[in-house]
């Protein structure tokens, strides 16, 4: 079963503007990772959050992480066309698997 | 090149056919994993290997056979296509604390079963 899912499955925004998009989890995680995929390619990571982190930032990504709610966000500021991709988040618990959740469609319009 | 690649890219088959995914890296990442990507959903594991000659079982094993000889490689047998497993899948390993760091993953073949 999928443990990250994310929200919304889609999201059309204009280009410039910030895009936020929100991972939920069931259980306890040892850390929470984003990944990109581009139409047709394979993913790509974004950023790693640990569970005793509750921010971090890379570029124009910034992401929180709430233990208590179980849940994550990924903010992209100033977006651009080449943002547009699906985004998904993959928990980590205390093996070596990483579960995926279905991801969020992100268009950037021109 | 340096990194980890999928192979073949793309391949069509027909249902009871055997056939096998390669995935080579360069690396020599101890962890190596399989997923499988249906339209419109994330990934999902199917076998896993922790190191050369030893491998489990993801989510979806049924109907996968995997083997790690070497570190550097890990295939993908599908020994008896079935319609439901046309899929896109991918490949991709880390090294560093196992599992729970960064994974990096292949482009992905994409496989038609008919």
């Amino acid at each position: 079963s999928q443990q990250g899912e994310e929200d919304p499955q889609a999201l059309s925004i204009q280009e410039g503007e910030n895009a936020t998009m929100n991972c939920s989890y069931k259980t306890s995680i040892n850390n929470l990772q984003w990944y990109r995929q581009n139409s047709g390619r394979g993913l790509v990571h974004l950023i790693l959050i640990r569970s005793n982190e509750r921010e971090k930032h890379s570029g124009r990504l910034r992401v929180t992480l709430d233990t208590s709610k179980k849940s994550s966000s990924l903010l992209i500021t100033a977006s651009r066309a080449a943002d547009t991709a699906s985004y998904f988040c993959a928990k980590a618990d205390s093996s070596y698997k990483l579960i995926f959740g279905s991801g969020t469609r992100l268009l950037v319009r021109p | 090149d340096a990194g980890i690649t999928q192979s073949p890219r793309y391949k069509i088959t027909e249902t009871g056919r055997q056939v096998t995914l390669m995935c080579h890296q360069t690396w020599s990442h101890s962890y190596m994993f399989w997923y499988r990507q249906d339209l419109g959903h994330g990934l999902r594991l199917i076998y896993y290997s922790a190191a050369a000659d030893i491998t489990d079982k993801g989510e979806v094993p049924d109907g996968y056979v995997v083997s790690r000889s070497k570190t550097e490689n890990f295939p993908l047998t599908l020994e008896s296509a079935t319609r439901s497993q046309t899929s896109v899948y991918f490949c991709a390993s880390t090294g560093l604390a196992g599992g729970t760091d960064t994974q990096y993953f292949g482009p992905g073949t994409r496989l038609t079963v008919l």
